[in-house]
C-alpha cells in the first residue's frame, strides 16, 4: 500500500535556526508532491508543490523542497526560521494511479515550534 | 477570488444522530474532496466529487456519504454518529481533481460527538 512518512513528529528550534523536515513516500510510479502548512487556528495552506522539472522547488515564505527520486524523498527546508513559522507541516503525495482522482495521501504531520 | 468555505465551523452532536456538512468550492473549481483529520489517524481521504458524481472513495464505512450539486457545492453526511467520528472535516477544491491539479483547503468543520 502507498504511504507517506514524515520522520519527525515534533521539532523545537530557535529563531534563525535552519529547518529541515523529512518526507518519504512509498510508490514506484509517477507522483506529484506537496507540502502544506497549518498555522494555529488557520486552514491548510499550500507551501509548495512539485510536478515535474527542476527537483528543487521554491515556495512561499522562503521555503524550498528537494525531490530526490532515487530516495523517494521530498524534504522541506528553510535556512532561517522565524517565530511565525510555528505550525504543523504536512507532506502530501498524489500518485498517478487509476483511482487517484482528487485524492491526496498525507503524512502524519510535523509540529514545528520556533522559540524567540 | 474567494477561497473554499465550509459551514458550519463547529458542531456538537450526540451519538446516534446524523449530521450534514457543507462546502462551497473556489469559483470555477469543479472537483471537491473531503478529508477527515484526527490526532490519531491524521488526514484521511473520504471521497471526491466531480460533476455531481462520486468519482473516488476512501476506506470509510457507508455511514459517510456525500453529494455534489450542479453549482459544484458539496455536502457530506454522517449518519448514526459514533464517538470516533469526532474530528475536523476538511473540504478541498480543485479545477478538475486530476492528477496534476492542486487542492485548496477550506477552514474545516469541527465535529464533536458526545
Amino acid at each position: 500500500a502507498q504511504s507517506v512518512s514524515q520522520h519527525n513528529h515534533h521539532v523545537i528550534l530557535s529563531e534563525a535556526a535552519s529547518l529541515e523536515l523529512g518526507c518519504n513516500y512509498s510508490y514506484g510510479g509517477t507522483v506529484n508532491l506537496f507540502w502544506y502548512v497549518q498555522y494555529p487556528g488557520q486552514h491548510l495552506q499550500l507551501l509548495l508543490k512539485y510536478f515535474s522539472g527542476d527537483p528543487l522547488v521554491k515556495g512561499i515564505k522562503g521555503f524550498e523542497a528537494e525531490f530526490i527520486k532515487s530516495k523517494f524523498s521530498f524534504n522541506l527546508r528553510k535556512p532561517s526560521v522565524q517565530w511565525s513559522d510555528t505550525a504543523e507541516y504536512f507532506c502530501a503525495v498524489n500518485a498517478k494511479t487509476t483511482d487517484s482522482w482528487g485524492k491526496l495521501q498525507f503524512g502524519a504531520g510535523t509540529q514545528v515550534v520556533v522559540t524567540p | 477570488k474567494a477561497g473554499v468555505t465550509q459551514t458550519p465551523r463547529y458542531l456538537i452532536k450526540t451519538r446516534g444522530q446524523q449530521v450534514t456538512l457543507s462546502c462551497s468550492p473556489i469559483s470555477g473549481h469543479r472537483s471537491v474532496s473531503w478529508y477527515q483529520q484526527t490526532p490519531g489517524q491524521g488526514l484521511q481521504f473520504l471521497f471526491e466529487y466531480f460533476s455531481e458524481t462520486q468519482r473516488n472513495k476512501g476506506n470509510f464505512p457507508g455511514r459517510f456519504s456525500g453529494r455534489q450539486f450542479s453549482n459544484s457545492r458539496s455536502e457530506m453526511n454522517v449518519s448514526t454518529l459514533e464517538l470516533g467520528d469526532s474530528a475536523l472535516y476538511l473540504c478541498a477544491s480543485s479545477l478538475e481533481g486530476s492528477f496534476t491539479d492542486t487542492q485548496y483547503f477550506g477552514p474545516g468543520t469541527r465535529l464533536t460527538v458526545l
